[in-house]
């Protein structure tokens, strides 16, 4: 099946710093998902990207469904001390249900 | 409202137990998961409903049994677990459009230790 990486593995960066984080696949998707996950908790929906080329933001995170439909990023402006969690990226096709996940971000932010 | 519920929240059970974890949504999502999830691992898929119907079940073994009672409801029935089995346990939902599925709402998962 697909497989999708998911880079950095993990970003140690101080408050007010700017995050990248990156997911690439062998495979093209139809929608790219961004989730973030804290300690004991479920993944949360960050943003949603359904078209190639698309660019979405939602308050300091901006996210891109790359032309080429087999990558995505997610960039978090102006850090703070609760996006401290891990990042993961996500990627299906309509016609599969199944949903293939990348190994996830952990970010820490110092204050 | 994009929640999903799950219950208990946390559950601790001996290997010759039965017991059931819960997921129940109202968002009108016509499809619903299970996933397993490990520390500092993603989610594995495990089940998938679709209109209430198991439409996918990715090698599960047997001691894992998933019901889909109605659209809002979705249990998985757990027997003669292992302690490897402990884990955190995911329900997610999704709406059907067109027959294939849109993106996944997550609960907030049932923290399953088997001893």
């Amino acid at each position: 099946g697909q497989q999708l990486n998911q880079s950095p593995q993990s970003m140690f960066i101080q408050e007010g710093e700017d995050v990248s984080m990156n997911c690439t696949s062998s495979s093209i998707f139809n929608t790219w998902l961004w989730y973030k996950q804290e300690p004991g908790e479920g993944p949360v929906l960050l943003i949603a990207l359904y078209k190639a080329g698309e660019l979405t933001s939602n308050g300091r995170l901006t996210a891109q469904f790359g032309i080429t439909r087999k990558d995505s990023f997610l960039n978090i402006s102006a850090s703070i001390p609760s996006d401290v969690g891990i990042y993961f990226c996500a990627g299906f096709l309509y016609n599969n249900n199944d949903m293939r996940f990348g190994a996830g971000t952990r970010l820490t932010v110092k204050p | 409202d994009t929640e999903v519920t799950q219950t208990p929240k946390h559950l601790v059970m001996g290997m010759t137990n039965k017991k059931s974890l819960k997921c129940e949504q109202h968002m009108g999502h016509r499809a619903m998961y299970w996933y397993k999830q490990k520390a500092k691992k993603p989610p594995e898929l495990m089940f998938v409903y679709s209109y209430e119907k198991l439409s996918i079940n990715e090698s599960v073994p047997s001691r894992f049994s998933p019901e889909c009672p109605n659209s809002s409801l979705l249990n998985l029935h757990l027997h003669a677990l292992q302690p490897e089995d402990s884990a955190l346990y995911l329900c997610a939902s999704s709406q059907v459009n067109l027959g294939f599925t849109d993106t996944q709402y997550f609960g907030p998962g049932t923290r399953l230790t088997v001893l």
